[in-house]
Order: C-alpha cells, then sequence, then structure tokens
C-alpha cells in the first residue's frame, strides 16, 4: 500500500500569505496525484488532478507541483475563504487502491 | 450541471445492512468511473470502492472487501453501494464521486453531499 504523509499538520497563517504544503509519498506515483480542499461540513472540492493542472472554477492562486514522490500545493496568496484542511490523493495501478493524505489544516493566525 | 445526490444513509444495528444509492445528472454518465469515499466523524477521506464506466471493473478497500458491494445502472444514472454486515468503525458520511480515471487523469471532480451512515446499537 501506497502511503501518503502530509506536512506540516497544521499550518497557521495570516490573509495574504503564501502557504506552501507538502504531500510526500511511500513509493512513486508518477504524476497521478490530487490535491482537494475541504470546509466544515462540506464535501471535498477538487482543486489539483495529475499533480499540476488546476480543476474547473478553481482560481490561479492555487497550483500544484512535483512528481515521483515529493509534491507541493501552493496558495500564492492567502484569501479568507482558503482557510480551510487540504488532502492530497493518489492511485496505483497495483494494488489498485486510492489514498488519502490526513491533511494539513490552514488555519489563521 | 453536473449533480450527485446520495440517499439511503441512517442508523443501523452492529451487523445489519443498508444500500446507499447515488443519482447522477448533468453528464453523461456511462462515461465515467465512479468512487464511494467515507469519512468518519471527525477523521479524514477513507476510500470504499471504485467501478469502471461500464461496470466490467470494480475494486475495494481491504477494509471492506467482501462485506460491501459496488454496483451501477447506467440506464438509470445511478450508482449504488450494498453494505453488508457493517460495523461500529462503518460509521461516516459516505460520498459518491466522478472520477477522472475514465480519462487517465486522477482525481473526482465532483461530489455529492454524502449521506451519514450510523452504525450503533
Amino acid at each position: 500500500e501506497i502511503v501518503l504523509t502530509q506536512s506540516p499538520a497544521t499550518l497557521s497563517l495570516s490573509p495574504g500569505e503564501r502557504a506552501t504544503l507538502s504531500c510526500r509519498a511511500s513509493q512513486s506515483v508518477s504524476s497521478y496525484l490530487a490535491w482537494y480542499q475541504q470546509k466544515p461540513g462540506q464535501a471535498p472540492r477538487l482543486l489539483i488532478y495529475d499533480a499540476s493542472n488546476r480543476a474547473t472554477g478553481i482560481p490561479a492562486r492555487f497550483s500544484g507541483s512535483g512528481s515521483g514522490t515529493d509534491f507541493t500545493l501552493t496558495i500564492s496568496s492567502l484569501e479568507p475563504e482558503d482557510f480551510a484542511v487540504y488532502y492530497c490523493q493518489q492511485r496505483s495501478n497495483w494494488p489498485p487502491e486510492v489514498t488519502f493524505g490526513p491533511g494539513t489544516k490552514v488555519d489563521i493566525k | 450541471q453536473v449533480q450527485l445526490v446520495e440517499s439511503g444513509g441512517g442508523l443501523v444495528k452492529p451487523g445489519g445492512s443498508l444500500r446507499l444509492s447515488c443519482a447522477a445528472s448533468g453528464f453523461t454518465f456511462s462515461d465515467y468511473y465512479m468512487s464511494w469515499i467515507r469519512q468518519a466523524p471527525g477523521k479524514g477521506l477513507e476510500w470504499v470502492s471504485y467501478i469502471s464506466s461500464s461496470g466490467s471493473t470494480i475494486y475495494y478497500a481491504d477494509s471492506v472487501k467482501g462485506r460491501f458491494t459496488i454496483s451501477r445502472d447506467n440506464a438509470k444514472n445511478s450508482l449504488y453501494l450494498q453494505m453488508n454486515s457493517l460495523r461500529a468503525e462503518d460509521t461516516a458520511v459516505y460520498y459518491c464521486a466522478r472520477d477522472l480515471y475514465s480519462y487517465g487523469s486522477q482525481g473526482f471532480d465532483y461530489w455529492g453531499q454524502g449521506t451519514l451512515v450510523t452504525v450503533s446499537s
């Protein structure tokens, strides 16, 4: 099973600051990695697919990078609505499974 | 617009069964893989199962293998999850999600609002 590790667990920042979130895979997942944002009481929202492609309607301040085992989600300048929990997710061909990271909470400093 | 609406959640005793449904609209359902993903209260996301667009390919997480069955009816634009031998640890909000794997990409681009399953005596 491929394990995803996210760091930090919590990131305390102010609006306007840059957020850098990390996701590390226990073995290579190529570019098959996605990022999601989840707010309390809501379903997750896809931000980035295939490591670096913004999903439909996602603002340009969100960007993803990386391949292999190390990935980064960057929010260039935090807006008030960006304070939420962020999850990374991968799919492996064998064993055929999908795994999510434990999440990074971005909260207001 | 794309919509996914889950139903069928509720309170069930340990060992009991429940069938979840997900009604899809706003896209060609038969073109897409679909998945069930769950979230226990206050916890992270856990993938449960996925099914290919035709229904011929199905996979499950080890935690539900042998107890849960995913299926779909493309004529009814519906996805299902039959859950048997339920345990307390199956308590979660269950989401259905559209899967970009259909097109060789990695991500779930649309999610339902979720349906809560509570397993308790």
